[in-house]
């Protein structure tokens, strides 16, 4: 284990349904990530969060809505998605030290299904 | 912005023989290079990383390899087993920081017995 945890493993959900996804790490790092990965794709970074604060949205539409509430947990907040947004989402944590960041860990994603 | 290219997208070899995994970035300033090894079901792993005041990291069967002026670098498993068989990324960013990492797609290793 790596001491970042996602909820639920697995989601199916309508394209009207609004749903949420929960990461929590256990490492005492002070940032945190959002990422989507594809398949046949790069991983894809959308949001990330240090101290609780975002300093990178990175072009992400507006029907993704993350959240942070404390350094050891970050929530992803879905509505309206749509069929391509289908993928693995991946959560992760790191210790910042100034401008360095040191290892990324990843929790072990969430399988997203819009149908 | 920063661009990864990594080749081969599926890699197979035999039980004991060596892997090489190559990558090209675009961005002279990028300084930090991890790699990292998925397993299925589960989230990414680092498995080795390389600054760019070095050429080569070993660490047991893994070693990394940076060549700065022709931008790229490339992931050696020697000795290869079944249980390293996996989806490895590399990635680069600039700055020394692992917060804004540009990933590769990924290479599907397969390690026949």
């Amino acid at each position: 284990e790596t001491g970042v945890t996602q909820t639920p493993r697995h989601l199916v959900m309508g394209m009207t349904n609004k749903k949420s996804l929960k990461c929590e790490q256990h490492l005492g790092h002070n940032a945190m990530y959002w990422y989507k990965q594809s398949a046949k794709k790069p991983l894809e970074l959308m949001f990330v969060y240090n101290f609780k604060e975002q300093t990178e949205n990175n072009s992400v539409p507006s029907r993704f809505s993350p959240e942070c509430p404390n350094s050891s947990h970050l929530f992803l907040h879905l509505h309206t998605l749509q069929p391509e947004d289908s993928a693995l989402y991946l959560c992760a944590s790191s210790q910042d030290r100034g401008t360095s960041s040191y290892e990324q860990f990843f929790g072990p994603g969430t399988r997203l299904t819009v149908l | 912005g920063e661009n990864v290219e990594q080749h081969p997208s599926t890699l197979s070899v035999q039980e004991g023989d060596s892997a090489v995994i190559k990558c090209t970035y675009s961005d002279s300033a990028s300084n930090y290079f991890p790699w990292y090894k998925q397993e299925l079901g589960k989230g990414p792993q680092l498995i080795i990383d390389i600054r760019s005041n070095v050429g080569e990291k070993k660490d047991q069967r893994i070693a990394v390899t940076l060549n700065k002026t022709a931008k790229h670098f490339s992931l050696h498993i020697t000795e290869t087993q079944p249980e390293d068989s996996a989806v490895y990324f590399c990635a680069a960013s600039v700055g020394g920081s692992a917060r804004q990492l540009t990933f590769g797609s990924g290479t599907q290793l397969t390690v026949l017995p």
